[in-house]
């Protein structure tokens, strides 16, 4: 199994709702991601986990709250958002010892807050 | 700050023709150099990767060139096909373990029939 699974695909919520992403790998890696991705930019880093841990928060508003259960589940819980926050969300996963091999991304979960 | 710079923003090519994006870094500290694909709706897909210990890595109609020295590197596509446009995101990390990837902006390129 060589896929980043994510759900949903695509997500609507209001500005009140409470929702969760989620991320889901088999490959054994060890490190988890999740970027954020507007139209026509780069992704951006928002959390990393490494071997279950937090390691990276690039500073993201607390309405963002990231999960990681189990080496293989990475969960990102929205709480509050603003219409700003509506982008493509995605997860990506790398083996998270020895030499850099790059990353595997999920599809993308389609976010739009209204 | 770490960055690295792509160009063009935006390409558009024939069938058969050979589209080149050019990224350059300043960081030498970076040390894996991966090309990603983007189709619309979707994730990035890994491409193409280089290390600074080689000059130039082929897989199929894509190619990195890597100059260490200039601390830039490129990717073209040999025999571009209308299947080719989507989005290309040169990238640049360091390190082992569990390591954050510097995008460059992307360039959207369009092959025509």
């Amino acid at each position: 199994d060589t896929e980043v699974t994510q759900t949903p695909k695509h997500l609507v919520m209001g500005m009140t709702n409470k929702k969760s992403l989620k991320c889901e790998q088999h490959m054994g890696h060890r490190a988890m991601y999740w970027y954020k991705q507007k139209a026509k930019k780069p992704p951006e880093l928002m959390f990393v986990y490494s071997y279950e841990k937090l390691s990276i928060n690039e500073s993201v508003p607390s309405r963002f709250s990231p999960e990681c259960p189990n080496s293989s589940l990475l969960n990102l819980h929205l709480h509050a958002l603003q219409p700003e926050d509506s982008a493509l969300y995605l997860c990506a996963s790398s083996q998270g010892q020895g030499m850099n091999y790059g990353y595997t991304f999920g599809s993308g979960t389609r976010l739009t807050v209204v | 700050q770490q960055q690295v710079k792509q160009s063009p923003q935006s390409l558009i090519v024939q069938k058969g023709g050979i589209p080149i994006i050019n990224c350059a870094y300043e960081n030498t500290a970076f040390d894996y150099f991966p090309w990603y694909q983007q189709f619309p709706g979707k994730g990035p897909a890994l491409l193409i990767a280089i290390r600074p210990d080689v000059s130039e890595k082929k897989e199929g109609r894509f190619t990195i060139s890597f100059n260490k020295s200039a601390k830039q590197f490129s990717l073209h596509i040999m025999d571009s096909q209308p299947g080719d446009s989507a989005t290309y995101f040169c990238a640049a990390s360091q390190g082992s373990g569990y390591s954050t990837l510097t995008f460059g902006k992307g360039t959207m390129l369009l092959v025509s029939p």
